[in-house]
Formats: structure tokens, sequence, C-alpha cells
């Protein structure tokens, strides 16, 4: 049973560029989770997705956005990128809230 | 607001030593659920355990044991007789356990867990 597949698990982006990242959830699983995760840091709640729109947000700005496709797979867009926005990115899925969110590996997000 | 404190920054221990991780809370929430997960070098997040706030019972899981107290709003994890292969960053989280948009996970900023052999 295929856990939560996360793609590319590494980029390197330029300042100013846009990125977008895949998350494929566990099989079952209708709700998908984006994480932040800096260096040291623990990860940072991003927005959630079910039944395809968002449906909790973070505090992070509009330059984040997502999408959640109708086989629950997602999608995490950053436009306008930073050097800050270099981080893990993680997915997790989930069926039931507040259930054990299982999680991908994430992406390895490196803005220069 | 919610908020989880992990105090321990890094933890070394030598194999077979008995370790404890602090988690602290705080949440005006008066239902909801406490998280821990360990993260390996591999980068994924591994889920160990979920309690929810109703259910003050201690958990034992093999070597893994969880005491939450919520008089002192404590929710700390026991590795008894560490091995190597526990070495990685432990995280505590918090969420909500009603909500109608979403159940975010709001992590500390984890433990750093070294065992030496």
């Amino acid at each position: 049973d295929a856990g939560v597949t996360q793609s590319p698990t590494h980029l390197i982006k330029t300042r100013g560029q846009q990125v977008t990242l895949r998350c494929s959830p566990k099989s079952g699983h209708d709700t998908v989770s984006w994480y932040q995760q800096a260096l040291g840091q623990g990860p940072q709640f991003i927005f959630q997705y079910y039944e395809e729109e968002e449906r909790q947000r973070g505090n992070f700005p509009d330059r984040f956005s997502g999408h959640q496709f109708p086989n629950y797979s997602s999608e995490l867009n950053v436009n306008a990128l930073l050097l800050g926005d270099s981080a893990l990115y993680l997915c997790a899925s989930s069926l039931e809230v507040g259930d054990g969110y299982t999680f991908g590996s994430g992406t390895r997000l490196t803005v220069v | 607001a919610q908020k989880v404190t992990q105090a321990q920054t890094e933890i070394s221990v030598v194999e077979k030593e008995d370790v404890t991780l602090d988690c602290v809370y705080e949440t005006r929430d008066t239902t909801y659920y406490l998280f821990w997960y360990k993260q390996p070098p591999s980068g994924e997040l591994v889920f160990l355990i979920r309690r929810n706030s109703f259910d003050e019972q201690n958990e034992i899981s093999g070597r893994y044991s969880w005491n939450f107290q919520k008089s002192t709003s404590s929710f700390n994890f026991t590795i008894t007789a560490s091995q190597v292969v526990d070495s990685a960053v432990y995280f505590c989280a918090l969420s909500e356990a009603y909500s109608n948009s979403g159940y975010a996970l709001n992590f500390g900023k984890g433990t750093s867990l070294l065992v030496t052999p």
C-alpha cells in the first residue's frame, strides 16, 4: 500500500521564479495538507484541501496557492520565489480529520 | 492560539539508556489532539501516537511510552532501552478536535535525539 508520494524530491530555482510541487495522497485518503519546514524548525502549516476546496490556511502569503484534483492528488504552487522559501515542503494526507496524518518524504526546495 | 514547546533541542544518550522527550503545550480549546512524530534523516515524518484530550491514560507501545498530564499541559515521550535506530528528530504536535475548517497541526521545534553505540 503506497503511502504519500511527493515529486520532485529535490528542486533548485532562481529567485523570482515560480514552482509547482506535487503530492499523491495515501490510497483512500481524501484530505491533503501542505507544510513548510525550514532547516532546524518544526513544520509550519500552509493549507489544507478537502473536496477540491481550500478548507484552512495558515499564515502564508498569497504567493502560496494550491489545488486538489478529483483523484485527491494535490499541487502546491509558489510564485515570485524568495530566498526564504528554501525549505522542505511536506505533504500529509488523512481520511478522518484529526487522524494520524500520513506524511510524504517531502520536496527539498532551494532558491538561489 | 495554540503553542507547543519542546525545550530540549538536542539529547545525546548511549545505547540502552532510557530517555524522555518533553512536550509542553498551550491551548484554549477544551478538546484537542496531541501527536508525536519521528523524523529520520530521510525527512519523512513517521506517526507515532495520537492522544485525545479526554484520554489521560498513559500508553505503552513496545519500548515507547507516553505520559499525558492535563494538569501540567504536558505530553512526554519516553524511549526505554534506546537503540541507535532511535536516532532522529522527534516532534510533538497539537491540533483542534472540533473544527469546520480543518485540523492544522501545530508543531514544536523538535528534539534531536542521538543514540550512540
